[in-house]
C-alpha cells in the first residue's frame, strides 16, 4: 500500500535543542495528522491539520500543512526528555466512506538529558 | 475518562488456534478501525466500520474477521492464526461528521501484542 515518506529515520538529540521532522507524499492530501507512540502504546494524536498552509501549534509543538498539500513537517522546540518516542505522520489522500490514513513509518526521536 | 480499550494486552497462540481481540471505545464513536503494525511497515489497515453492521476490507484483511454488532465494540477474530499473524494490532476509533464522513482523528487503544508460534 502507498507510504508516505518521513524523515529522518531517527534523531538523538541534546535537551534544549529544537527537532524538526517532515512527511511527502506523491498525492495530494486532504488532511494531515501527527501522532507520537510511546513504547507499549498507541499512537496519540498530537496534531492534525485540515487546511493547506495551516499552522498549528500544541504547547511546544508546532505543525505545518504545506501549499501543495503533499507535505507536512512537526517542530518540537525546546526538546526535553519526556519528548522521547516515535512520531508518525498520516494523511488523508480522498474522500469516500473509508477515510484510511496513510501513515508514515515514524521518525524515532532520542533526548539525551 | 474517553478511551479505546483491548483485550488482551498480550497473547501467546499456537498456529491454528482461533482467537478473539476485543476493542471497546467508550465515545460514541461511529468509525472503528483495526491495524496491524510491523517493523518497516508502518500501521496498515485490517478491517474498518462505517457503523453497526457496516465492515469493509482494509490493505490486509487476509487471515482475519471482524463484527460490529454494537456501536461500542467490534472485535477481531483470526480463525485460523498463521505465524505470519505475529504483529502488534491496534484497534482505533473516530467520530462521525455531520456530513457522514469520519473525522479523521482516530483514537488508538493500547495495542495487543500478538504472537503466533
Amino acid at each position: 500500500g502507498q507510504q508516505l515518506n518521513q524523515s529522518p529515520q531517527s534523531m538523538f538529540i541534546q535537551e534544549g535543542e529544537d527537532v524538526s521532522m517532515n512527511c511527502t507524499s506523491s498525492s495530494i492530501f486532504n488532511t494531515w495528522l501527527w501522532y507520537k507512540q510511546e513504547p507499549g502504546e498507541g499512537p496519540v494524536l498530537l496534531i492534525a491539520l485540515y487546511k493547506a498552509g495551516e499552522l498549528t501549534s500544541n504547547g511546544r509543538l508546532t505543525a505545518q500543512f504545506g501549499i501543495t498539500r503533499k507535505d507536512s513537517f512537526l517542530n518540537i522546540s525546546a526538546s526535553i526528555p519526556s519528548d522521547v518516542g516515535i512520531y508518525f505522520c498520516a494523511g488523508q489522500a480522498k474522500g469516500g466512506n473509508n477515510r484510511k490514513l496513510i501513515w508514515g513509518l515514524g521518525t524515532s526521536l532520542a533526548v539525551n538529558p | 475518562e474517553a478511551q479505546v480499550t483491548q483485550n488482551p494486552r498480550y497473547l501467546i497462540t499456537v498456529t491454528g488456534k482461533k482467537l478473539t481481540v476485543t476493542c471497546s471505545q467508550n465515545m460514541n464513536h461511529e468509525y472503528m478501525s483495526w491495524y496491524r503494525q510491523d517493523p518497516g511497515l508502518g500501521l496498515r489497515q485490517i478491517y474498518y466500520s462505517m457503523n453497526v453492521e457496516v465492515t469493509d476490507k482494509g490493505d490486509v484483511p487476509e487471515g482475519y474477521k471482524v463484527s460490529r454488532k454494537e456501536k461500542r465494540n467490534f472485535p477481531l477474530i483470526l480463525e485460523s492464526p498463521s505465524p505470519n499473524q505475529t504483529s502488534l494490532y491496534f484497534c482505533a476509533s473516530s467520530r462521525r461528521l455531520a456530513g457522514g464522513y469520519p473525522r479523521d482523528e482516530q483514537y488508538f487503544g493500547p495495542g495487543t501484542r500478538l504472537t503466533v508460534t
